[in-house]
């Protein structure tokens, strides 16, 4: 069974940084390329990172772009989201996905809450 | 960016009814499209893919359907556990974008 569990959220005053992470069990890691989406407070959907199996490319909308660092451990399956210069619209449960190639995120974590306010 | 437009917004339905959500893209999009279906409180799941293609485990009263700029999902005979809010997302283009989601209740 595909498990992702996030861990890492919590309240950060804006400006300041926080780093997610997601550790992945019930699949071959190193296989597939990974994403982090967030959803803020009764909103949609926003793809936030990709990286591919390897680690070896990266990619991210211009709304996060020079701000977050998405990374990857193929060796403790464990996914990283480093948020820097954080803002208030940054507000959103984050969650890790599995993306299917760079295309459709095919599992999702249950989520991890971050807070942006002072 | 591809802009993807869900309607409707929200919509009520019976039991045993059946429901269609619309998907647009801005552009050709190719079947590059996902459907999600988010009930309350818990993460996304994955329903459909390439456009018409069911995920694992999903029960087959879902299917998708369209092409080009215009894509749906069909949910027949709803139950109970349907509701929730729907999600489109096309992968056709980077970056990925979603629709604005459809919440689906009970009538």
């Amino acid at each position: 069974e595909v498990q992702l569990v996030e861990t890492g959220g919590g309240l950060v005053q804006p400006g300041r940084s926080l780093k997610l992470s997601c550790v992945a069990s019930g699949f071959t890691f190193n296989n597939y390329w990974m994403s982090w989406t967030r959803q803020a407070p009764g909103k949609g959907l926003e793809w936030v990172a990709s990286i591919t199996n390897s680690g070896g490319s990266t990619y991210y909308p211009d709304s996060v772009k020079g701000r977050f660092t998405i990374s990857r451990d193929n060796a403790q399956n464990t996914l990283y989201l480093q948020m820097n210069s954080l803002r208030s619209e940054d507000t959103a449960t984050y969650y890790c996905t599995r993306m299917y190639y760079g295309s459709y995120f095919d599992y999702w974590g249950q989520g991890v809450m971050v807070t942006v306010s002072s | 960016d591809i802009q993807m437009t869900q309607s409707p917004a929200s919509l009520s339905a019976s039991l045993g009814e059946t429901v269609t959500i619309e998907c647009r893209a801005s552009e050709d999009i190719y079947n590059g499209l996902a459907w999600y279906q988010q009930k309350p409180g818990k993460s996304p799941q994955l329903l459909i893919y390439n456009a018409n293609s069911l995920h694992t485990g999903v029960p087959s009263r879902f299917s998708g359907s369209g092409s080009g700029t215009q894509y749906s999902l069909k949910i027949n005979s709803l139950q109970s556990e349907d509701v929730a809010s729907y999600f489109c997302q096309q992968y056709y283009n980077y970056p990925p974008t979603f629709g604005g989601g459809t919440k689906l209740e009970l009538k």
